[in-house]
């Protein structure tokens, strides 16, 4: 079963823009991690963010982890035409570290 | 390079005709998983592998097998392949299960059963 959910389903912005998305799980988790997926590739590891984390950074990525709600977020800024590709969030489970994929976000970014 | 390799990445065959597809790390990582995704169910675990000769299902593991003979291998076996195996696969390798949690993955194997 699949532990986190993304929202939105789908995203389109313009070149330049802010790209955010959600994430939200139902158990406890050891970490949260962000991967992306372009068109027919394999997913590429973004960010992890540990359950003790609120916030991580690296590069345009800014991730946020709130675990009273079970919920992170993933922000692009400045977006690029590169960044078109699925996004999709991965939980660990505390108790037996099972990583679970949600079913994504598809970002397009206009020229 | 760091890499998982899958081959075949493209492969149409015919119900109930026997096919592996291979995956190998050379990573020297102990953990390893094949995950299917198909269109709006996100990816969907079908066995994993903590090291060698060790190996559990994940959430839909009927109709596949395993095995786990060298640390660098986990080849998928479909020993009588049917429609609804018809998804896009995907190995991937972890240096440990969840803990570090970083996954590397293949470039995915898209399979087509008639």
């Amino acid at each position: 079963s699949q532990q986190g959910e993304e929202d939105p389903q789908a995203l389109s912005i313009q070149e330049g823009e802010n790209a955010t998305m959600n994430c939200s799980y139902k158990t406890s988790i050891n970490n949260l991690q962000w991967y992306r997926q372009n068109s027919g590739r394999g997913l590429v590891h973004l960010i992890l963010i540990r359950s003790n984390e609120r916030e991580k950074h690296s590069g345009r990525l800014r991730v946020t982890l709130d675990t009273s709600k079970k919920s992170s977020s993933l922000l692009i800024t400045a977006s690029r035409a590169a960044d078109t590709a699925s996004y999709f969030c991965a939980t660990t489970r505390s108790n037996d570290y099972k990583l679970s994929f949600g079913a994504g976000t598809t970002v397009t970014v206009r020229a | 390079e760091a890499q998982v390799t899958q081959n075949p990445r493209y492969l149409i065959t015919v119900t109930g005709k026997k096919l592996t597809v291979t995956c190998s790390q050379n990573m020297n990582h102990e953990y390893m998983s094949w995950y299917r995704q198909d269109p709006g169910l996100g990816l969907r675990q079908i066995y994993y592998s903590m090291n060698v000769e060790v190996t559990d299902k994940g959430d839909v593991p009927e109709g596949y097998k395993v095995s786990r003979k060298e640390k660098r291998n986990f080849p998928l076996i479909l020993e009588s392949p049917s429609p609804n195996q018809t998804s896009l696969y995907f190995c991937a390798s972890s240096i440990n299960r969840g803990k570090t949690g970083e996954l590397f993955f293949g470039e995915g194997s898209r399979l087509t059963v008639l």
